[in-house]
C-alpha cells in the first residue's frame, strides 16, 4: 500500500483566506504532483515537481503556489481563497523511473 | 490535442455478468496508459501500466488490454466489492498526465 499522506482532509475556510495543504510521502519518490478533481469531471494537473527545489504549474495552475524543499514534502498554497476553488485537490508521487502514479487521500476544500 | 474518453459513463453489472470498459485516446506518442479504481472519497488506487499495443495484464477479476488507439478494461464474474470509478489515464511524449472522466461501476448482489 503507498504510503502518501494529506492534510487535512476537509477544510471549510472563508473567502480572502490563505491555506496550504499538505501532502508527505515515505516512498522515497522523486515526482510529485497535485491535482483538482470535480464531481463527475477528469483530474487536472495543477503543478508538479520531478525533485526538489524543482517546480512546475500544470495546464490549471489555479492560482496557487507550491515548494519542494523536501524530497518528502510538497505543499500546495493558495494566497486567497475564493468558492471557485471548491474542489477536491489530490497528491501524488511516483519514481522517476517507473511513471505510474501513487496517491493520497485527498483534500476536499469548500471556499464560501 | 491530446485527449480521452471513457464509455460507458456509468455501468451497472448483476454480480457474476462479465462487461468491458472502454478508453480510447488521441495523444502525440503514447509513453504509457494506465488503468486506476477510485473510491468514493478517497484518491485514485493503481492498478495497471501499458506501454504497446498488444500488451495485456491481468489482476484477479480484470484485466487490461492495449490497442493503438484505444483500451479495455475486461471485468470477468464482477463481484459487489468490485463497485467503483475505474479511470484511464495517458501519458504521451512529454510530462503530463490525461485524465478521463471515469467509468462508475455498480454491480449489483
Amino acid at each position: 500500500e503507498a504510503d502518501i499522506y494529506q492534510t487535512p482532509r476537509y477544510l471549510v475556510i472563508g473567502t480572502g483566506k490563505k491555506i496550504t495543504l499538505e501532502c508527505s510521502q515515505t516512498m522515497g519518490h522523486d515526482k510529485m504532483y497535485w491535482y483538482q478533481q470535480d464531481p463527475g469531471m477528469e483530474l487536472h494537473l495543477i503543478h508538479y515537481s520531478y525533485g526538489v527545489n524543482s517546480t512546475e504549474k500544470g495546464d490549471l495552475s489555479s492560482e496557487s503556489t507550491v515548494s519542494r524543499i523536501r524530497t518528502e514534502h510538497f505543499p500546495l498554497t493558495l494566497e486567497s481563497a475564493r468558492p471557485s476553488h471548491t474542489s477536491q485537490y489530490l497528491c501524488a508521487s511516483s519514481r522517476r523511473a517507473v511513471n505510474e502514479q501513487f496517491f493520497g487521500p485527498g483534500t476536499r476544500l469548500t471556499v464560501l | 490535442e491530446d485527449q480521452v474518453t471513457q464509455s460507458p459513463e456509468a455501468l451497472r453489472l448483476q454480480e457474476g455478468e462479465s462487461s468491458s470498459l472502454n478508453c480510447s485516446y488521441t495523444v502525440s506518442g503514447l509513453r504509457g496508459l494506465f488503468w486506476y479504481r477510485q473510491d468514493p472519497g478517497k484518491g485514485p488506487e493503481f492498478l495497471f501500466t501499458l506501454y504497446s499495443a498488444g500488451e495485456e495484464k491481468e489482476k484477479e477479476r480484470l484485466k487490461a488490454t492495449l490497442t493503438k488507439k484505444e483500451s479495455f478494461l475486461h471485468i470477468t464474474a464482477p463481484k459487489p466489492e468490485d463497485s467503483a470509478t475505474y479511470l484511464c489515464a495517458v501519458q504521451p511524449t512529454g510530462n503530463q498526465f490525461y485524465f478521463g472522466t471515469g467509468t462508475s461501476l455498480t454491480v449489483i448482489p
